[in-house]
Parts: C-alpha cells; sequence; structure tokens
C-alpha cells in the first residue's frame, strides 16, 4: 500500500506561476520530510528537507509547508521557471531512520 | 567527481539471462541502499548495506535478486533470469556514517534496466 500519497500527478504552470504539491502521511518514525527533484535521465536530488520544529521552510523560490496534527505537507514553488520543469517526489521515513517512503511523483511543467 | 556512481546506465538484457548492476557510494560514505523506480512511481526501497553487511533486505524480492556490499569495491544489485517486469530504474543512494542516515542520502544516476 502506498504509505506516502502524493498529489496531483502532474501540473502545468504558466511562468511566474505558483505549483503547489501536496503529500500525506499515516504515520513517521520521525519527523523529518524531504523533497526531491528529478530531471529526465537523472537521479532524484534533494531540494529541501524540513524536520518540524517549525511549520515551515523556505529557500530561495521553495517553501515546505509542514501540518502535523493534519499529518501532511506541501511544497510551493513561487515564480516558477521553466528550468523547474521535472518531477518532484516526497518522501518519509514511515518506518525507521534509515529506509524512506517515496510518493507517487508530480511532473511540473512550466510553460515559458 | 565525488558523487554516487553507477555503471552501467543503460542495460538491456534478454529474458532469462543474468543482471549486474554497480554502485560505488560518495567517499566516506559507508551505507549503500538500493531502490527500484518503475515506470510512473516514485522510488521502492530494496536493500541497505554496510561493508560485508546486509543490513535490511526487507524490500527485495524473495528470488532472483541478491545484492552485496563487499570489503573492496562497489556494490553489486544482482538479478538472476530476468524478466520483463524486472524492467526499471534501479538507484543507489549512499550516506555517512554519522549523523543520521537518512539526512546524507545521495542518489547516483541510475541504472536503467530494460528487459527484452
Amino acid at each position: 500500500q502506498q504509505q506516502v500519497k502524493q498529489s496531483p500527478q502532474s501540473l502545468i504552470v504558466q511562468k511566474g506561476g505558483i505549483s503547489i504539491i501536496n503529500c500525506a502521511y499515516e504515520n513517521t518514525a520521525f519527523d523529518y520530510f524531504p523533497w526531491y527533484q528529478q530531471f529526465p535521465g537523472k537521479g532524484p536530488a534533494l531540494l529541501i528537507a524540513i524536520r518540524p520544529d517549525v511549520s515551515e521552510k523556505k529557500e530561495g523560490r521553495f517553501t515546505i509547508s509542514f501540518n502535523k496534527s493534519a499529518k501532511q505537507f506541501s511544497l510551493h514553488i513561487m515564480d516558477s521557471q521553466p528550468g523547474d520543469s521535472a518531477t518532484y517526489f516526497c518522501a518519509a521515513p514511515i518506518v525507521n531512520d534509515y529506509k524512506l517512503s517515496f510518493g507517487a511523483g508530480t511532473t511540473v511543467t512550466v510553460r515559458a | 567527481n565525488a558523487g554516487v556512481m553507477q555503471n552501467p546506465r543503460h542495460l538491456v538484457r534478454r529474458r532469462g539471462q543474468e543482471a549486474r548492476l554497480r554502485c560505488s557510494p560518495m567517499k566516506g560514505h559507508s551505507h549503500v541502499y538500493w531502490y527500484r523506480q518503475l515506470p510512473e512511481e516514485g522510488l521502492k526501497f530494496m536493500v541497505y548495506l554496510q561493508k560485508e553487511n546486509i543490513i535490511d533486505e526487507s524490500g527485495m524480492p524473495k528470488e532472483r535478486f541478491s545484492a552485496e556490499f563487499p570489503k573492496e569495491g562497489p556494490s553489486i544489485l544482482r538479478i538472476q533470469q530476468v524478466v520483463r517486469g524486472d524492467s526499471a530504474a534501479y538507484f543507489c543512494a549512499s550516506s555517512p556514517e554519522t549523523g543520521g542516515y537518512i539526512y546524507g542520502y545521495t542518489f547516483g544516476s541510475g541504472t536503467r534496466l530494460t528487459v527484452v
């Protein structure tokens, strides 16, 4: 069964727009929620991660929001650029501190 | 290049053949993880290894799949008697000895296995 549910499966946004991707989980071994960015033919690369002693973390145009009571976290890409076109995966340590469970991925297309 | 190195990048095998995928972790990393990515899906954990030890193979299919991380050389993921359903991208990640395993995860570029 899917332990981390990610939506939407894909989205198209105009250059300069905001991309929002959501993830939900049931339980985690501990609180650490990374987002990975993957370009075609490449491996996933860590984009941004949050250890929720805070409810939000921002790095440049990328922001993670975390709602612990709802067991949800989201990625916001502000001022989306064509170079942001990629597949984004959320992940969480569902079982222990070395095994990540990934969402199914969101393919983001930014139109110029 | 100090990243996680995987080879080959692409591998084509006929049904019934063996596939060997190799992974050299980042310098200073002693923990290796293998994940499989099927088309249109996220990555699924397969196995976690340290030098000469398999720590967790709970995600490995019970038959035909094996993994090792010898004292010297890269980690090897071996698939015997491949079937079409084994076609996928296989990613290796490594993490450092200390500081929290998953915080330091770094993925390689993957091996794309196609079984014909």
